[in-house]
């Protein structure tokens, strides 16, 4: 069973660091390109950022909104990807998921229950 | 505001027949495959539709994509209770760009 678990989230005040994880199971990690979305609440759906798989360089892209602030890593030892995210804006708060995207369909077919960030003074 | 626009609600009938609307740009709907997602109050979003109109396994026939130009759009036909959720649209651009979302209410 695929399963992504996403834990780190919590309270922080304006200028303050966080750092996500996300932990995969029942899929082959290495492989996978892993993205992050945020929702802030009674809101849509927002793009955050990607890491690629090994194969592709680890590359990274992100969100202009957070580009600068926010960094995506992995560890594919631990089958975990992570999220850095740094002088955090209280705009930042949201659910923040991490999803697979899947080769097969091109859209991502995996996503985590989210973890709730919040940025506040 | 979101790159992508759909309506903010959408309404029917259990067994009526609902088509959501998805608008964007050249640079995204227009050169790129439409995607949608399902999201049940309280859960994470669900792949609904790939590759503009393709069902990934287990989402039922009810459930079809198209794409027109720039723009593109979600049907369900023979509504259910069940299917009362928020539906987005999604395409690629520089990365991936969303619509605002559209809350489907069965009535």
């Amino acid at each position: 069973e695929v399963q992504l678990v996403e834990s780190g989230g919590g309270l922080v005040q304006p200028g303050g660091s966080l750092k996500l994880s996300c932990a995969a199971s029942g899929f082959t990690f290495s492989g996978s390109a892993m993205h992050w979305v945020r929702q802030a609440s009674g809101k849509g759906l927002e793009w955050v950022g990607r890491i690629r798989s090994k194969a592709n360089s680890y590359a990274t892209a992100y969100a202009a909104s957070v580009k600068g602030r926010f960094t995506i890593s992995r560890d594919d030892s631990k089958n975990t990807a992570y999220l850095q995210m740094n002088s955090l804006k209280t705009e930042d708060t949201a659910v923040y998921y991490c999803t697979r995207l899947s080769v097969d369909t091109g859209g991502f077919d995996y996503w985590g229950q989210g973890t709730l960030v919040t940025v506040s003074s | 505001q979101s790159v992508l626009t759909q309506p903010p609600s959408a309404s029917g009938t259990p067994g009526q027949r609902v088509t959501i609307s998805c608008s964007g740009s050249s640079s995204n709907i227009g050169s790129n495959y439409v995607y949608w997602y399902q999201q049940l109050p309280g859960t994470a979003p669900k792949l609904l539709i790939y590759r503009n109109n393709q069902r990934p396994s287990g989402v039922p026939d009810r459930f079809s994509g198209s794409k027109s130009g720039t723009s593109a759009s979600l049907a369900i036909s023979g509504l259910r209770s069940e299917d009362e959720a928020d539906y987005y649209c999604a395409a690629w651009d520089v990365g991936v760009v969303f619509g605002g979302g559209t809350k489907l209410t069965v009535l």
